[in-house]
């Protein structure tokens, strides 16, 4: 069964900083893996999708590698903003007769102070 | 940009209410999925559709049924709601081999 850790759970930071946000999985049988955003009650805004035969993905400050061989996924925020603070959740679907599932992460919470 | 909509965004009923949960999105993807999300639990999936009329159950799929009639549309159904159905719910759709889009929840209270 697969399982998504991320760590950390929660992270401060002061405006302006770079920051790392770290998802493992223990299924490397993966088809792809996706980054949301959720603000407090609000609903999963996809932020950036890596297919399985891909290292990395780029947005703006947002940039997302992917190493299915380690099990393994690091979201990258540059330059942070007050704007930024929100959950991060990372969210691997499966590859073969699973793949319509997505497994998520509980999530980072992450505060950017101004 | 595809869109999916949730009709309501809260939503208090009483113990033992049937409830309708409806969700809508407007770019013809195949797969359509209704989630709970719970603080400490993370997002659960409840049930998912592949097709018109197709269901399969998810992970907790205890005290919920579902409907898909028309492609556009996945409706989630609390029988005889009960207060440990509180939760937010999250649909979501996708195309298929591409990624998940969500909508922006509904905060549901059963008292």
């Amino acid at each position: 069964k697969q399982e998504v850790t991320q760590i950390p759970a929660a992270l401060s930071v002061p405006e302006g900083e770079n920051l790392v946000l770290n998802c493992s999985f223990t299924d490397s049988a993966i088809y792809n893996l996706q980054w949301f955003r959720q603000d407090p009650g609000k609903g999963l805004t996809s932020l950036l999708l890596i297919q399985s035969s891909q290292r990395e993905q780029t947005s703006g400050r947002l940039n997302a590698s992917l190493d299915k061989s380690s099990g393994r996924s690091t979201l990258y925020i540059a330059a942070s903003q007050p704007g930024d603070s929100a959950t991060y959740l990372c969210a691997v679907r499966g590859s073969g007769g699973s793949n319509y599932k997505l497994t998520f992460g509980k999530g980072t919470l992450l505060t950017v102070n101004p | 940009d595809v869109k999916v909509t949730q009709s309501s965004r809260y939503l208090v009923k009483r113990t033992g209410e049937k409830v309708f949960l409806e969700c809508v999105q407007d770019m013809d993807h195949e797969n359509m999925f209704w989630y709970r999300q719970d603080p400490g639990l993370g997002l659960r999936l409840i049930y998912f559709s592949y097709d018109v009329k197709m269901k399969e159950k998810g992970d907790i799929p205890e005290g919920y049924s579902v409907s898909r009639e028309k492609k556009e549309r996945f409706s989630l159904i609390l029988e005889s709601a009960s207060t440990n159905q509180t939760s937010m719910y999250l649909c979501a759709s996708t195309p298929g081999p591409g990624g998940y889009t969500f909508g922006s929840g509904t905060r549901l209270t059963v008292v």
